[in-house]
């Protein structure tokens, strides 16, 4: 069974911290792995895709990278906008199979 | 571009109602999926649809059920309401079934049952 797990559950950082959330995966062979953010009560907006270990990708302060266990997100000097909940997903290979969500990283940044 | 709509924004029923959620994916995406998230965890899978037919399906029981129109929107039909069925309910659109697509959600649907 596909399982996706990340960590911490909640993080608190101060405005310009630097941290990284962890994205631990287990899949039958790794088609995709993707990251959204969420903010309260509203959709997961979409942020990067990766597809192979080494693969690296950046957005303004996100930079998310894979390995063959694990995806990072590192944000770097955060600003109190980026708060709100990261989520992790994975898409398998075998068959049409959905998106297997994590239960997120609750960031708070403080100014 | 206007994203994934869904309507309504709020819903309140009571247990043993029957409920009817819809979603309009991105101009030109062909697939819609159904998730529902429950406060704290991450979305789980429900429904698949492209081209009108049922492409997958998650792990829910069969008051659970769902159609895609011509126009490629969509609806949620959860009958016999359960207050666990209290949840986010998300719709994502993508071009295609194709697994490296990538999927678009819209702003969901919040279900609450008494």
């Amino acid at each position: 069974e596909d399982q996706v797990t990340q960590s911490p559950e909640a993080l608190r950082l101060q405005e310009g911290e630097s941290s990284s959330l962890n994205c631990s995966y287990t899949v039958s062979g790794l088609r995709g792995l993707f990251w959204y953010r969420q903010d309260p009560g509203k959709g997961p907006e979409f942020l990067f895709t990766l597809y192979s270990a080494g693969e690296e990708k950046e957005k303004e302060r996100l930079k998310a990278t894979l390995t063959k266990k694990e995806s990072f997100l590192h944000i770097t000097a955060p600003k109190p906008e980026d708060s709100a909940t990261y989520l992790c997903a994975v898409q398998a290979w075998s068959g049409n199979t959905p998106l297997v969500f994590g239960k997120g990283t609750r960031l708070s940044v403080i100014a | 571009d206007a994203g994934v709509t869904q309507s309504p924004t709020h819903l309140i029923k009571t247990r043993g109602q029957q409920v009817t959620l819809r979603c309009s994916p991105i101009s030109g995406h062909k697939s819609v999926s159904w998730y529902q998230q429950v406060l704290g965890q991450g979305p789980q899978f429900i429904f698949q649809y492209y081209e009108k037919e049922e492409r997958g399906r998650g792990n829910f029981p069969d008051r659970f059920s769902a159609r895609q129109f011509p126009n490629y929107s969509s609806e949620l039909n959860v009958n016999a309401l359960l207050l666990g069925d209290s949840a986010l309910y998300l719709c994502a659109s993508s071009p295609t079934s194709g697994a490296t697509d990538t999927q678009y959600f819209g702003p969901g649907t919040r279900l609450t049952v008494l």
